[in-house]
């Protein structure tokens, strides 16, 4: 299936630990992007690359750290893990162009301990 | 800065009949897109309906139209005969146009509806 796939879907780990969240499209996308939706559902954008170059870093935290080894993939490494980083992460992609929409993955729940 | 509000936080609709979902934002840019995104439980974030600024034609998608006022900022969603499959939380959604512009999407708090029998 042509899709955006995330892993893993849920994760529950502990304050302090190091965790990646991998995505990746087979959409032929050139872009892609994290976002974070909080506790009241409110979507952010973090992070997005294009041709594997980052193009937005949204003042998030430098303990995020996006990664993209090619424009098919963009996984999402979170150091020293704290509480307030319990939320739904979103990858998306979208193919440059005008009115092109973002297709999204299904979220990675994460949940600090 | 680009904002985008959804002034409803909770919506209720009876099934077949029809419920409109509002959405203001506040832009400086005159080329730019809007978009309705729908979140149903299982997470998912599933694009509804899109419009281009350019356009003063409002757009549609069988049972979803967007009402889109330019000058007054205003792009609500209309959703006739309501299904008990259309139960989500609906965003609003803000992109700049322009090529070569980083196109992040700016979304709205979200706005949960629910259908009723």
């Amino acid at each position: 299936d042509t899709a955006v796939s995330q892993t893993p879907k849920y994760l529950v780990t502990q304050m302090g630990n190091d965790k990646s969240i991998k995505c990746e499209q087979n959409l032929g996308h050139d872009t892609m992007y994290w976002y974070k939706q909080d506790s009241k559902k409110f979507l952010k954008i973090m992070f997005s690359y294009n041709n594997k170059e980052l193009i937005i870093n949204e003042t998030v935290p430098n303990r995020f750290s996006p990664k993209s080894p090619d424009k098919a993939h963009l996984n999402l490494h979170i150091n020293s893990l704290e509480l307030g980083d319990s939320a739904v992460y979103f990858c998306a992609s979208s193919q440059t162009g005008l009115n092109q929409p973002q297709h999204f993955g299904d979220g990675t729940r994460l949940s600090i301990l | 800065a680009q904002t985008v509000t959804q002034s409803q936080p909770e919506m209720s609709v009876q099934e077949a009949e029809t419920v409109t979902l509002s959405c203001t934002y506040d832009t400086s840019e005159s080329d730019y897109y809007l978009f309705w995104y729908k979140q149903p439980p299982s997470r998912q974030m599933i694009l509804v309906i899109r419009q281009e600024a350019y356009k003063q034609q409002n757009a549609t998608e069988n049972r979803f139209s967007v009402n889109f006022q330019k000058a007054a900022k205003s792009f609500s969603l209309k959703i006739s005969d309501s299904q008990l499959g259309d139960a989500a939380m609906y965003f609003c959604a803000y992109r700049r146009g322009g090529a070569g512009t980083a196109s992040k999407l700016t979304f709205g708090t979200g706005t949960r509806l629910q259908v009723t029998l």
